[in-house]
Order: structure tokens, then sequence, then C-alpha cells
């Protein structure tokens, strides 16, 4: 069964305080892996999508990586803009099975001024 | 591109009643999933719709069932509310892979 676990729950830094989440997967075949943001009360919003190791994706001040187990969002200098919960997820299933994603738990992050 | 949306964004309902929710994906997608999050679950899958066929349905009671429409427009219906219901109600539209969500319809059970 596919399974995807987030780490850590929780996270509070501090303006400009850099640091990483982490994604662990267990997929039979990976086919990417996608990480979004989700504010309080909303719809998850899109961020980056990996779709094999080594590959690396930047969107202002955050960095997705993915190796053969895991995937990393690197947050460089944060503001406090950016707290919200992060979510990974991966398709889970086979490729004929269209659009299912496996979704972990999330990293609520906080950003302190 | 408009966004998914989502109606209601918000409703409440008692125990034992059934209700509808709607999906209006962006224009040219003709995947909808439907996903529920609560608290001690997280996100988790319901069903998918692709050109008016379910593709996909995850691990749910009957109650739950959807629809989606000529026009890719989707709905959802659970009948026989039950407290555990209550939750957000996200819907996702995709096009290459990547699921785009609405902003969600709060559903409270009381």
């Amino acid at each position: 069964e596919d399974q995807v676990t987030q780490s850590p729950e929780a996270l509070r830094l501090q303006e400009g305080e850099s640091s990483s989440l982490n994604c662990s997967y267990t997929v039979s075949g990976l086919r990417g892996l996608f990480w979004y943001r989700q504010d309080p009360g909303k719809g998850p919003e899109f961020l980056f999508t990996l779709y094999s190791a080594g590959e690396e994706k930047e969107k202002e001040r955050l960095k997705a990586t993915l190796t053969k187990k895991e995937s990393f969002l690197h947050i460089t200098a944060p503001k406090p803009e950016d707290s919200a919960t992060y979510l990974c997820a991966v398709p889970a299933g086979p490729e004929t099975s269209g659009s299912r994603l496996t979704f972990g738990e999330g990293t609520q992050l906080t950003v302190n001024p | 591109k408009a966004g998914v949306t989502q109606t209601p964004r918000y409703l409440i309902k008692t125990r034992g009643q059934q209700v509808t929710l709607s999906c209006s994906p962006i224009s040219g997608h003709r995947s909808v999933s439907w996903y529920q999050q609560t608290p001690g679950q997280g996100l988790q899958f319901l069903f998918e719709y692709f050109s008016e066929t379910q593709r996909n349905k995850g691990n749910f009671p009957g109650r739950f069932s959807g629809r989606q429409f000529s026009n890719s427009r989707s709905e959802m219906n659970v009948s026989t509310l039950e407290l555990g219901d209550s939750a957000l109600y996200l819907c996702a539209s995709s096009a290459r892979g990547v699921q785009f969500f609405g902003p969600g319809t709060r559903l409270t059970v009381l």
C-alpha cells in the first residue's frame, strides 16, 4: 500500500531562519511527487511536481528536491506569509488508475516576525 | 483562466439528511476528483470522474456518490448524513497529471 509520511508535524521558525520539511514515501513505481500549500479554510494550492530522483524545482523562497525515498521542501529566509500547512502527495495505484492522490498529514509551518 | 469553483462554500445539515455539493472545473479539464479533509484523517480520496464516467473510487461507503455532466461539472451527494461526515470537501480538476483544487465546501452535520 502506498504511504506518505511527513515530518515534522509542526515547525515554528523566526523570520529569516531557513529550514527543511521532509516527505518520505513508499510507492510501487513513482509517477511523480506533488507539493501543495494550504492556508486555513482554503483548498490546497499547487506548488511543485517532481518526477525523478535528483530533480529540483524552485519558486521564490521554496526549493523542492527528490531522492528515491524522500523529498525535501527547503525554505530559505522565510517570511510570515509563508506560514501555512505544506502537503506532499503521490499518485496512487497503477499508471492506468487516473488521478488519485495519496497525501501525507502535512507540516504546519509558522513563521514569526 | 478561472480556477475551480465549488458551491456552496458552507453548509449545515442535521443527521439523516442528504446533501449535494457542486464543482465546476477549470475550463478544458475533463477529470474531476473529490476529497474529504478532516483533522483526524487528513485528505482522503473519494472518487474521480473523467468524461462522465467514474474512473476511480476510494474507500468510502455507498452513501457517498457522485456524477459528472457533459460540460465536466461534477456533483457529489452524501445520503443519510452522519456526524462523522462533517468535513471540508474538496474538488480538484486535473490536466497533464496536476490537480488543482477548489476552495472547498465546509459541511457541518449537527
